[in-house]
């Protein structure tokens, strides 16, 4: 069953580092998002991109953060230079379509830790 | 603003017994999701729920959506140790990305 994965499963940084995220989505999929979860707390949107632009962001998508499809199978998520309330488990998700009805598939997770 | 409220945060339950987790949003919805997480894991998803009245059951699990009210329940039936978990709500609507709750963190104890 085609899944989404991501790498590193486990990140350690710094604080001012940058990081790089990377997720595969599902492959005949064309809608991609990140999403954080600070630890004990509830998932939150990030961003949502489609056709090689972003789409909707939210209001913690600042200009820290950037999304990048670089090829064809890849989705990134850069932050520049992070901070310690960066840590956070980050899920990548794909869907086929936009909206409502068209399900988004989560991958396992990105630990990241900044010290 | 579409707000989601899950209730209780906290369930700590004995294996045997029955109990509901409530999920109430704020404005329409087109879609609701259940999912579960265990700790340091992803999002499984457990139930989609579309229209009014829609029940789906897995197991000793069981969703049902009331669109009416906004509200959606998770029952769980006859708990044992391995439901132990966070459950979360999300609501979908239109172009909008999905909503969570803060998640319900169930234990259930022998």
């Amino acid at each position: 069953e085609p899944e989404v994965t991501q790498t590193p499963s486990h990140q350690v940084t710094q604080m001012g580092q940058e990081v790089i995220l990377r997720c595969v989505p599902i492959s005949n999929h064309l809608y991609f998002y990140w999403y954080r979860q600070i630890l004990g707390q509830k998932v939150e949107f990030l961003v949502s991109f489609y056709n090689n632009e972003i789409s909707e962001k939210s209001e913690i998508f600042d200009d820290q953060f950037s999304v990048e499809r670089p090829d064809g199978s890849n989705f990134t998520l850069k932050i520049r230079s992070t901070k310690l309330e960066d840590s956070a488990m980050y899920f990548c998700a794909s869907s086929e379509g936009a909206g409502a009805y068209n399900e988004q598939f989560f991958g396992p997770g990105t630990r990241l830790t900044v010290l | 603003e579409l707000k989601v409220e899950q209730n209780p945060l906290f369930l700590s339950m004995q294996e045997g017994k029955n109990y509901t987790i409530y999920c109430n949003y704020s404005t329409t919805s087109d879609r609701l999701y259940w999912y579960r997480q265990d700790p340091g894991k992803s999002l499984e998803s457990l139930f989609v729920l579309l229209s009014n009245g829609a029940v789906k059951q897995e197991g000793r699990l069981m969703a049902s959506l009331d669109t009416k009210a906004r509200l959606s329940t998770l029952h769980i039936t006859a708990a044992v140790h391995d439901l132990s978990a966070t459950y979360f709500c999300a609501v979908a609507r239109g172009n909008t990305p999905l909503v969570f709750g803060k998640g319900t963190r169930l234990s259930v104890i022998a």
